[in-house]
């Protein structure tokens, strides 16, 4: 069954400094999806992008994130200058039509320190 | 804009008996419904969902769901626990017909005693 791969599966960080977070969605996927996990809490909406564009995003996904699909495989979040805030897991996710349910990736889990 | 309360931080149930988790949604459009499940130290797996068409839907490792528009509520069930079972569960619901984000419940933890 095809997968959405991310990488690394965790990563420690220093605050300030900037960090990727790679993706991999499902080959033949329009759409896709970034979402968070603070520990202990429940899973929160990032940013959605299609047709190499962001469609919608939070209020979560300030000026120090962005994402990119830099080759038309992999699915990129980053993160300019980490706080210590942004320690979570975070999940990326894809879906062959905006209208229809998401794969999702395992999580990367980001600590900063 | 939609949001999802589920009631119950925690469950608990004895191997083999009926699991219950209770979800409610709030939409201001025809919702579609998911319920993922979450093990330790892993990523979201999606257990069922619904969008159109028949109330009463059936998922992975025998799961269901039933859409109660009246009720605004998708409540997960299963008629025999097993100690597998146990995770963190979630509901989540879309607004129909758009590649609109998901929004989640704050998720409840199954617990399965012997």
């Amino acid at each position: 069954e095809p997968e959405v791969t991310q990488t690394p599966s965790h990563q420690v960080t220093q605050m300030g400094q900037e960090v990727i977070l790679r993706c991999v969605p499902i080959s033949n996927h329009l759409y896709f999806y970034w979402y968070r996990q603070i520990l202990g809490q429940k899973v929160e909406f990032l940013v959605s992008f299609y047709n190499n564009e962001i469609s919608e995003k939070s209020e979560i996904f300030d000026d120090q994130f962005s994402v990119e699909r830099p080759d038309g495989s992999n699915f990129t979040l980053k993160i300019r200058s980490t706080k210590l805030e942004d320690s979570a897991m975070y999940f990326c996710a894809s879906s062959p039509t905006g209208d229809y349910g998401y794969t999702f990736g395992s999580g990367t889990r980001l600590t900063v320190v | 804009a939609q949001s999802v309360t589920q009631l119950g931080s925690h469950v608990s149930v004895s191997e083999g008996a009926l699991v219950l988790l209770r979800c409610n949604y709030s939409s201001s459009v025809p919702p579609y419904l998911f319920w993922y499940v979450q093990y330790p130290n892993q990523g979201l797996q999606l257990l069922l969902k619904y969008t159109t068409g028949a109330t009463l839907v059936k998922g992975i490792n025998g799961f269901e769901a039933e859409f109660k528009k009246s009720e605004t509520s998708f409540h997960l069930t299963k008629p025999s626990a097993h100690m597998s079972d146990a995770a963190e569960y979630f509901c989540a619901v879309r607004g129909a017909g758009t590649a609109s984000k998901l929004t989640f419940g704050t998720g409840t933890r199954l617990q399965v005693t012997l």
